[in-house]
């Protein structure tokens, strides 16, 4: 198992509400990065970080922000819901290498009534 | 524009029977490759990858994958199927030291191994 954790695993939540969903490694990882999927369908990068302050928005334009103030902790924050953000959250890490694979938290699935 | 192909979204076979799970990809450069698996409700795990040297990688639970440079492909074999083999698979590419930390992912393959 790899240790990169996501709180919560699930989430429901009204329109318009802020949220923010947690994810945390512990392999020192410099690289992380959250995907949207919804399930069972492709992935869709929407955020990603090179390090500490550093962070970049994906190929997928999405209203959600994320930061980095800690090697461990790159959070993503929703700032008002909607059901167009149902969806499951995948976040990764990986090392500073571009020959390694990418490590997967578990994904928090959100829906949004 | 680089990108991932798995033609087929849904390969099915019986369990005991050899599996293929096709990638080809569009990238510049050598890239690195590699195979996830993906249970329902779930992240991704990791199952292989290849970088250099041999044509022929091991990976996790049996499988296996075979990259052909001149046919673009990297496809994940298995030689005899289990039911449990059940699950979403994607294939990844990521460019090599092109300044870029993103990994670009096919559209995932169900594989559905009958008893």
């Amino acid at each position: 198992e790899a240790d990169i954790y996501q709180t919560p695993r699930y989430l429901v939540i009204g329109t318009g509400k802020k949220i923010t969903l947690e994810c945390s490694q512990t392999m020192g990882h410099d690289k992380m990065y959250w995907y949207q999927q919804d399930p069972g369908m492709e992935l869709h990068l929407i955020h990603y970080s090179y390090g500490v302050n550093s962070t970049e928005k994906g190929d997928l334009s999405s209203e959600s922000t994320v930061s980095r103030i800690r090697t461990e902790h790159f959070p993503l924050t929703l700032e008002s819901a909607r059901p167009s953000h149902t969806s499951q959250y995948l976040c990764a890490s990986s090392p500073l290498r571009a020959s390694y694979e990418q490590y997967f938290g578990p994904g928090t699935r959100l829906t949004v009534t | 524009a680089q990108s991932v192909a798995q033609p087929e979204d849904q390969v099915n076979v019986a369990e005991g029977n050899p599996l293929t799970v096709k990638c080809t990809y569009s990238v510049s450069g050598n890239p690195y490759l590699f195979w996830y698996v993906q249970y329902p409700n779930r992240g991704l795990q990791f199952l292989l990858k290849y970088i250099t040297g041999d044509n022929l990688v091991k990976g996790s639970y049996g499988f296996e994958a075979e990259f052909n440079k001149s046919q673009t492909s990297f496809h994940l074999k298995k030689p005899s199927a289990l039911v449990s083999d059940s699950a979403l698979y994607f294939c990844a590419v990521r460019p090599p030291a092109s300044g870029t930390y993103k990994y670009i992912f096919g559209t995932g393959t169900r594989l559905k191994v009958l008893a």
